[in-house]
């Protein structure tokens, strides 16, 4: 699989503060997808572009498609203890059938 | 309730004996996949299947074996040949290939 380049690895924040993170390709990607993984759990969807430049919100998460289709990022806004956890960005071009993965970003967040 | 059941949660098993994690999806969707994850590590494709009776090897496929003898069950064998079998075990699922993926909630796998 294509190898996705993601950062920060991790980041440790107060809670009310912004984050961002991003993640890379090698390659052109037609989608780009954002997970969110809580310990001992498995990922949960996000929010899932399809379209280069495509701005989305999910309440306080917005993500970007980068224009080059090469990269994407993820912004969460007004952090909150429960926004701990993994992001993972998976993303997906021409060749082969399943997503590729970054290897993610822990947050912590501090009250 | 519509979704995707992994089990068991937990799995313990000696060395040199093959093991099979369950994987089910009431969700109708024609692509299944597994994926490891290892700590620090992002998630590495093992299997995926498009179609019933179909399947295809990802990137670590070594030493792991799957069956897609029915639409919703996609389980997968990690047999004796694998070197290093622990590690948490992702299912995933999607309504065909090329779209988003939803998971199940793992199965960690111990070997000892």
């Amino acid at each position: 699989g294509q190898q996705l380049n993601q950062s920060p690895q991790s980041m440790f924040i107060q809670e009310g503060e912004d984050v961002s993170m991003n993640c890379t390709s090698s390659s052109i990607f037609n989608t780009w997808l954002w997970y969110k993984q809580d310990p001992g759990e498995g990922p949960v969807l996000l929010i899932a572009l399809y379209k280069a430049g495509e701005l989305t919100s999910n309440g306080r998460l917005t993500a970007q498609f980068g224009i080059t289709r090469k990269d994407s990022f993820l912004n969460i806004s007004a952090s909150i203890p429960s926004d701990v956890g993994i992001y993972f960005c998976a993303g997906q071009g021409n060749s082969g059938y399943a997503l590729n993965f970054g290897k993610g970003t822990s947050l912590l967040v501090t009250p | 309730d519509g979704g995707i059941t992994q089990s068991p949660k937990y799995l313990f098993r000696k060395e040199g004996q093959n093991v099979t994690l369950s994987c089910e999806q009431n969700l109708n969707h024609d692509a299944m996949y597994w994926y490891r994850q290892d700590p620090g590590q992002g998630l590495r494709l093992i299997y995926y299947s498009q179609i019933v009776n179909d399947f295809q090897k990802g990137d670590i496929a070594e030493g792991y074996s799957v069956s897609r003898e029915k639409k919703e069950s996609f389980p997968l064998t990690v047999t004796s040949a694998q070197k290093n079998p622990t590690a948490f075990y992702l299912c995933a699922s999607s309504l065909r290939v090329r779209t988003e993926a939803f998971f199940g909630q793992g199965t960690r796998l111990t070997v000892v």
